[in-house]
């Protein structure tokens, strides 16, 4: 079966540096997300992708965000200068568009420690 | 997209019906009520979704009243691998493409 993968599954990183965040969608899906949980909290969406542009984003996908499909595979996030607060885990999604359901299918997550 | 209300947590032993409520008495016409559940940290999965029929599928049944203001969803014989957060999310279906705004959820604990 198909599924959405994550890479590094854990990062951990000192405050104000850039971290890249990986992500390998569902190869015939169109639509991408990144959602993001703060340990004990809700999960959260950040951002929608298509047609290489951001569809939907957050009040929490700030300047410091930044989101890439770079090749025909990945699907990246980026965060330019990390704080304290990034501390998450963060979860890529994807989905197919079309008439069906469109459900959302959600990687394992990238668990970003930033000290 | 509609407000929903679940019970903070719930039991259920193993091998026994787990039945999960949902309330979204906001519910509109062309909006559909959507199941996921996350089991520890790992990334949430989509169980099932209906408009106003029942629905059933390998996972789980949907049952959505007939006013559509409430739906159970129900785990016919749980296993201790059902143990996950349940959430129970409204929003608008066929060609949906938008975010998932996902609440509080319900913590379902299966017992041996």
């Amino acid at each position: 079966e198909p599924e959405v993968t994550q890479t590094p599954s854990h990062q951990v990183t000192q405050m104000g540096q850039e971290v890249i965040l990986r992500c390998v969608p569902i190869s015939n899906h169109l639509y991408f997300y990144w959602y993001r949980q703060i340990l004990g909290q809700k999960v959260e969406f950040l951002v929608s992708f298509y047609n290489n542009e951001i569809s939907e984003k957050s009040e929490i996908f700030d300047d410091q965000f930044s989101v890439e499909r770079p090749d025909g595979s990945n699907f990246t996030l980026k965060i330019r200068s990390t704080k304290l607060e990034d501390s998450a885990m963060y979860f890529c999604a994807s989905s197919y568009f079309g008439t069906g359901p469109n459900e959302q299918f959600f990687g394992p997550g990238t668990r970003l420690t930033v000290l | 997209d509609a407000k929903t209300t679940q019970p903070t947590s719930m039991d259920c032993a193993e091998g026994r019906a787990a039945n999960l409520p949902c309330n979204h008495s906001t519910i509109s016409g062309n909006e559909y009520v959507y199941w996921y559940r996350q089991i520890h940290s790992q990334g949430p999965q989509y169980i099932i979704h209906g408009l106003k029929n029942n629905e059933t599928n390998e996972m789980a049944s949907l049952i959505i009243t007939e006013d559509r203001k409430s739906s159970t969803l129900i785990l016919p014989h749980a296993t201790l691998r059902d143990t996950a957060v349940y959430y129970c999310i409204v929003r608008l279906g066929s060609g949906n493409t938008g975010k998932l705004i996902f609440g509080q959820g319900t913590t379902l604990q299966v017992k041996p």
